[in-house]
C-alpha cells in the first residue's frame, strides 16, 4: 500500500530537549516537505526536499533541522524545542516531474508533539 | 485532530444536499489547484485537482470550477453525506515549480 508514515504519532516533550520525527515514504518520490499545522493559520511548510541531498527551507524553518540522505526518509529535526513549536506536524510526499498529477501529495497520518 | 478545525469558516449543510464550499487563491501565477480533504485525526487527503488551461474538472459527485479572472477556486460536491464532513483545503502553485501553498481551509459539517 502506497503510503507516507511519521513517527511517533504523539509526543510530549520538555524544553530544550531534541528530537527527531521521522517521516517514510515507499512511492519512490523525489519530492518530500515537512507541515506544521495550527489553528487559525492553516498548513505552513516548514523544508522541503526535491530529492537526495537537496533540502531548501519552506514558510516557517527557524528551529527546525531536516536532511534526506535517501529517497524514502526525510527527519524532521528540533535541536532545542521551544513551547511555540507545539503544533500538528505532517509529512508529505509527491512526484516532482512532468506530466499530469506530478504535484499531488501525499500526506502522513500527523505527529501531536507538545513542548513543556 | 479537532483543534486544527477552531477558528474556520464553517458550512453547515443537510444530507442530501448539495455543497458548495469556495477558495480565493494568492498568486496570479498559479497554474495548478488542488483539493484536500482532511477528516478528524487524519492527514489532508487528495480529492480533485484542476489545471488553468481548464475552467471546470468533475469527478465522482465533486466538481472543481476555476475563475482565473477573479482568482476563484470553488469545490462543489453533490449530495452531501456524512462522510464528507471535514475540513476542505485548497492549495496552489506553479505547476512543477514551487512548493504547495495551502488555503487556511472550510469546516464542512453534514446535518443528518
Amino acid at each position: 500500500e502506497a503510503q507516507v508514515t511519521q513517527n511517533p504519532r504523539y509526543l510530549i516533550t520538555v524544553t530544550g530537549k531534541k528530537l527527531t520525527v521521522t517521516c517514510s515514504q515507499n512511492m519512490n518520490h523525489e519530492y518530500m516537505s515537512w507541515y506544521r499545522q495550527d489553528p487559525g493559520l492553516g498548513l505552513r511548510q516548514i523544508y522541503y526536499s526535491m530529492n537526495v541531498e537537496v533540502t531548501d527551507k519552506g514558510d516557517v524553518p527557524e528551529g527546525y533541522k531536516v536532511s534526506r540522505k535517501e529517497k524514502r526518509n526525510f527527519p524532521l529535526i528540533l535541536e532545542s524545542p521551544s513551547p511555540n513549536q507545539t503544533s500538528l506536524y505532517f509529512c508529505a510526499s509527491s512526484l516532482r516531474g512532468r506530466g499530469p498529477m506530478n504535484t499531488e501529495a501525499f500526506f502522513g497520518q500527523g505527529t501531536r508533539l507538545t513542548v513543556v | 485532530g479537532e483543534s486544527v478545525g477552531l477558528h474556520l469558516p464553517t458550512l453547515s449543510v443537510q444530507e442530501g444536499d448539495n455543497s458548495i464550499i469556495n477558495c480565493a487563491y494568492s498568486n496570479s501565477a498559479s497554474d495548478y489547484f488542488i483539493w484536500y480533504k482532511q477528516e478528524s485525526g487524519k492527514g489532508p487527503q487528495f480529492i480533485i485537482d484542476i489545471r488553468s488551461n481548464m475552467d471546470k474538472r468533475q469527478g465522482q459527485r465533486v466538481t472543481v470550477l476555476l475563475n482565473k479572472t477573479v482568482k476563484h477556486l470553488s469545490l462543489q460536491i453533490a449530495a452531501t453525506q456524512p462522510g464528507d464532513s471535514a475540513v476542505y483545503f485548497c492549495a496552489e502553485n506553479i505547476e512543477g515549480n514551487t512548493p504547495l501553498v495551502f488555503g487556511k481551509g472550510t469546516r464542512l459539517s453534514v446535518i443528518a
